[in-house]
């Protein structure tokens, strides 16, 4: 089955405490894409990937890194989480960048910093 | 830059009645619009996209939105909605250039009584 996996689905952790959230398509996509949902905010874009080894920041890019040393992967480092970072978060991909409006989202990762 | 509005971030319905979910944009160059939905617990979906040629497109479970370029605007509509359409609906611009970049609006509630 075609998918985006994310893990993981939910997370409680503490103010400075690194982590990272997996993110993972099997599709051989070659644009990947991170989001945070915020209510009233909708969808806005952390950081994109339009193929291996090429990253670049999106419009809330702060306090985030990401890495994509394979093409199926794109994790999510945050290191040192904030209780601002508290969101949900989704991973996204699509065939290619310039078909990156079709993109299919990973079910999403509800994090909270305290 | 462009940026998409939607104008209610709640819509209650009962079943078997029209809906009419608003979304407006703005930008300076020709854009593509999307409408995407979000079940309860789950990533987004992509329900439908206007890139070119007829203004109206529909989608396979009897949504339909129209572009209407004078008024900057991508309405979603359905003649009579199913308890199963409950969910959140994002519309979403990109333009053409840069179609790596997704712009999300603010998303719209809709709920569906019995």
């Amino acid at each position: 089955e075609a998918q985006v996996t994310q893990n993981p689905r939910y997370l409680i952790t503490v103010t400075g405490k690194k982590l990272t959230v997996t993110c993972s398509q099997n599709m051989n996509h070659e644009y990947m894409s991170w989001y945070r949902q915020d209510p009233g905010l909708g969808l806005r874009q952390i950081y994109y990937s339009m193929n291996v080894e090429v990253t670049d920041k999106g419009d809330v890019p702060e306090g985030y890194k990401v890495s994509r040393k394979e093409k199926r992967n794109f994790p999510l480092i945050l290191e040192s989480p904030s209780p601002n970072q508290t969101s949900l978060y989704f991973c996204a991909s699509s065939r290619t960048a310039l078909m990156s409006y079709e993109q299919y989202f990973g079910p999403g990762t509800r994090l909270t910093v305290t | 830059a462009q940026s998409v509005t939607q104008l209610d971030s709640q819509v209650p319905v009962f079943e078997e009645a029209p809906v009419e979910l608003r979304c407006n944009y703005s930008s300076s160059v020709s854009v593509y619009l999307f409408w995407y939905v979000q079940y309860p617990n789950q990533g987004l979906q992509l329900l439908l996209k206007y890139l070119s040629g007829s203004t109206l497109v529909e989608s396979i479970n009897g949504f339909e939105a129209e572009f209407n370029k004078s008024q900057t605007s991508f309405h979603l509509r359905k003649p009579s909605v199913h308890i199963s359409d409950t969910a959140e609906y994002f519309c979403a611009v990109s333009t053409i250039q840069g179609a790596q970049k997704l712009v999300f609006g603010q998303g719209t509630r809709l709920t569906i009584n019995p």
